[in-house]
């Protein structure tokens, strides 16, 4: 069975700029959270997706968003790109049908902001 | 008071000894609890999940979960080098205005294990 699949490994983006990660979950699974990580705040939960809709959103500001397509891939967007947006970008599938069943991460997206 | 609480370490043990990694959670309605490990600049893998009072194994790896003190703790034992990482513990809530859960992560205790 593949596993969670980001893509880009890397980016680097100038301040101002937009950016837009996708996440392809393991197959079946139908929800997709996505964290961000960084060395002083740890991993820190930005959304979840669950059947094409947002059901939990952490507490980052209206320039982080994302959506999910039919098929569970997911897209995260970020606008307007600030230098402290430079992080480790995880998304995590998991089947979200109940609190069952733990978090499989992919790989990450490193995200530099120059 | 934060969700998911850990010591941040770092950890140092000798190798052969018992790593012994502790987590408390808020949510008294969690009904399920995560172990991960995070080697430097990896994604963090699943190791452990337990769901029941009381200890489950898996190899050298032991979690203990105490759902009346919020406790839950992953034990490894004949540690070695190659435990040497960062290890996050993961519990399930549910939200109680939606009644949807979600996963929330500590911060991370960071284990050395000295040869």
């Amino acid at each position: 069975k593949a596993g969670v699949t980001q893509t880009p490994r890397y980016l680097i983006k100038t301040r101002g700029q937009q950016v837009t990660l996708s996440c392809s979950p393991i197959s079946g699974h139908r929800s997709v959270s996505w964290y961000q990580q960084t060395p002083g705040q740890g991993l820190q939960f930005l959304f979840e997706y669950f059947s094409e809709t947002q059901r939990n959103k952490g507490n980052f500001p209206g320039r982080f968003s994302g959506r999910q397509f039919s098929n569970s891939r997911s897209e995260m967007n970020v606008s307007t790109l600030e230098l402290g947006d430079s992080a480790l970008y995880l998304c995590a599938s998991r089947t979200g049908a109940g609190p069952f069943g733990g978090a499989f991460f992919g790989q990450g997206t490193r995200l530099t902001v120059v | 008071q934060k969700e998911v609480e850990q010591n941040s370490g770092p950890l140092s043990v000798p190798e052969g000894a018992i790593a012994s990694l502790n987590c408390t959670y808020s949510d008294r309605g969690s009904q399920s609890f995560f172990w991960y490990r995070q080697y430097s600049g990896k994604s963090p893998e699943l190791i452990m999940f337990i769901y029941s009072n009381g200890d489950k194994e898996d190899g050298r790896f032991t979690a203990q979960l105490n759902k009346a003190s919020q406790y839950v703790s992953l034990l490894i034992r004949d540690s070695q080098p190659s435990d040497s990482a960062t290890y996050l513990c993961a519990v399930n809530i549910v939200l109680m205005k939606t009644s949807y859960d979600k996963v929330i992560f500590g911060p991370g205790t960071s284990l050395s294990v000295i040869p």
